[in-house]
């Protein structure tokens, strides 16, 4: 049962345009939310995190939205640069009786940002 | 600005052997957590460690699996008696002491088992 989904594999994008990846969850005790960066033989690297009681957060170039009513999260990156290709991974938090550390992923979306 | 270090790096064991997965946190980080991903498979949540406790392992398979924080030295992820099915990669992460319960997770370079 995936209480995080990321339903598209993979996702190819010009440099310079606009990258959206998106992600859908199911556990309505999910209160925080956060993506994740990860090249190749590397761990995975914190972007940007928002809590339900946003529906928008910022940070230079990358942007959350939230829509709770639809449990659905989006991250966009404006403008995609080549250096943003990598598996970008959606994670909640919040199902652990109010406590935040337990983070459930989904399987990951390979971004390609084409020069 | 040594970040969170894991070894090794990658490991191959034959089924039935032990394997030992180190991690030690990044300076100053009290709160250990480490995930498995299996192959095409997100990250999944194993177990939350403190110093000396073991704060949740809910997501420790019942056997086999244990893991330990000691007071000195990396944290320790032990699977005895490795079977096929246990070959993924291995991360662990770790947060500030004190945390509200949302500090951010810096994870390690993971570290990739192999059984053959």
């Amino acid at each position: 049962d995936q209480q995080v989904k990321q339903n598209s594999p993979s996702l190819s994008v010009q440099e310079g345009r606009i990258s959206i990846l998106n992600c859908d969850y199911t556990n309505s005790m999910f209160d925080y939310f956060l993506w994740y960066k990860k090249y190749p033989a590397e761990g995975p690297t914190f972007l940007i995190s928002i809590s339900s009681i946003k529906d928008k957060n910022e940070d230079g170039r990358f942007t959350v939205f939230l829509n709770k009513s639809a449990k659905h999260l989006s991250l966009h990156i404006v403008p995609s640069q080549p250096g943003d290709s990598a598996v970008y991974f959606c994670a909640a938090s919040g199902d652990s009786g109010g406590s935040n550390y337990k983070l459930t992923f989904g399987k990951g979306t390979l971004l390609t940002v084409n020069p | 600005n040594a970040g969170v270090m894991q070894n090794p790096r990658h490991l191959v064991r034959r089924r039935g052997q032990e394997a030992r997965l180190r991690c030690s946190p990044m300076k100053g980080h009290s709160h250990v957590y480490w995930y498995r991903q299996l192959p095409e498979e997100g990250l999944k949540f194993m177990v939350y460690l403190q110093k000396e406790n073991i704060i949740d392992e809910s997501g420790m398979p019942k056997e086999r699996f244990s893991a330990e924080f000691p007071k000195e030295g990396p944290s320790i992820l032990r699977i005895q008696q490795v079977v096929r099915g246990d070959s993924a990669a291995y991360f662990c992460a770790s947060s500030p002491p004190g945390g509200s319960g949302t500090d951010t997770q810096y994870f390690g370079p993971g570290t990739r088992l192999t059984v053959l």
